[in-house]
């Protein structure tokens, strides 16, 4: 059974830094694209970016290049979405997805990761 | 960019009802289109990729349709777990989703 499992929520302040994790399990890690999508309270979905962990090939939607560093460790078969300098803009509820095999769509998700940046 | 607008953003509907939503892309994506389904705290779902395919395990009372930059998901007859929203996804140039339609009980 294909599952994403993400890291625990998360209280922080701006300008703290912050990395969330999503490990992958029941299938082969290397060979899917894994990416990151936004969802701010009460709003719609957001693509931040995607990374194949075969080969760390990493893009960003242009909306958030700069902003987030999408990473995967294939020993441990996790991806990773970190900030450097959280701002209060950040708070969200973060999902990884798992890119289907033929088309730019995702047919898994992980659980999501609330991220709270508040002074 | 492209952008997609659903309509309506809140339907109303009964039980056994037949459901059509909306999705218009900013200009021709072609089959490029997906729909998905999220309940309250949930995760969304995948229903629908290239415009009319349906997702693995999805019931067939789900359906899409169209091409170029109008599209339609259809549920044939709501049934109580329908009640959700539901956002479609252009993925013709990069990924942008929809603000999402919102079936609640009538």
């Amino acid at each position: 059974e294909v599952q994403l499992v993400q890291s625990g929520a998360e209280v922080k302040k701006p300008g703290d830094s912050l990395k969330i994790s999503c490990q992958g399990s029941g299938y082969i890690f290397t060979s899917y694209w894994i990416g990151w999508v936004r969802q701010m309270p009460g709003k719609g979905l957001e693509y931040m970016g995607i990374i194949y962990p075969g080969d760390s090939d990493t893009r960003y939607s242009p909306s958030f290049q700069g902003q987030v560093t999408i990473s995967a460790d294939r020993s441990i078969t996790t991806a990773y979405l970190q900030w450097s300098s959280l701002r209060a803009s950040d708070t969200a509820m973060y999902y990884c997805v798992r890119r289907h095999d033929t088309e730019v769509v995702y047919d898994y998700w992980g659980q999501g990761t609330l991220v709270t940046v508040s002074s | 960019d492209i952008q997609v607008t659903q309509s309506p953003s809140t339907l109303s509907a009964s039980v056994g009802d037949r459901v059509t939503i909306t999705c218009r892309a900013s200009q021709s994506i072609s089959s490029w289109l997906a729909w998905y389904q999220q309940k309250p705290g949930k995760a969304p779902k995948l229903l629908i990729y290239k415009a009319s395919s349906l997702n693995s395990g999805v019931p067939s009372r789900f359906s899409g349709s169209g091409s170029g930059t109008e599209f339609t998901l259809t549920i044939s007859s709501l049934q109580p777990d329908d009640f959700a929203t539901y956002y479609c996804q252009q993925y013709h140039t990069y990924s942008t989703f929809g603000l999402g339609t919102k079936v609640d009980v009538k």
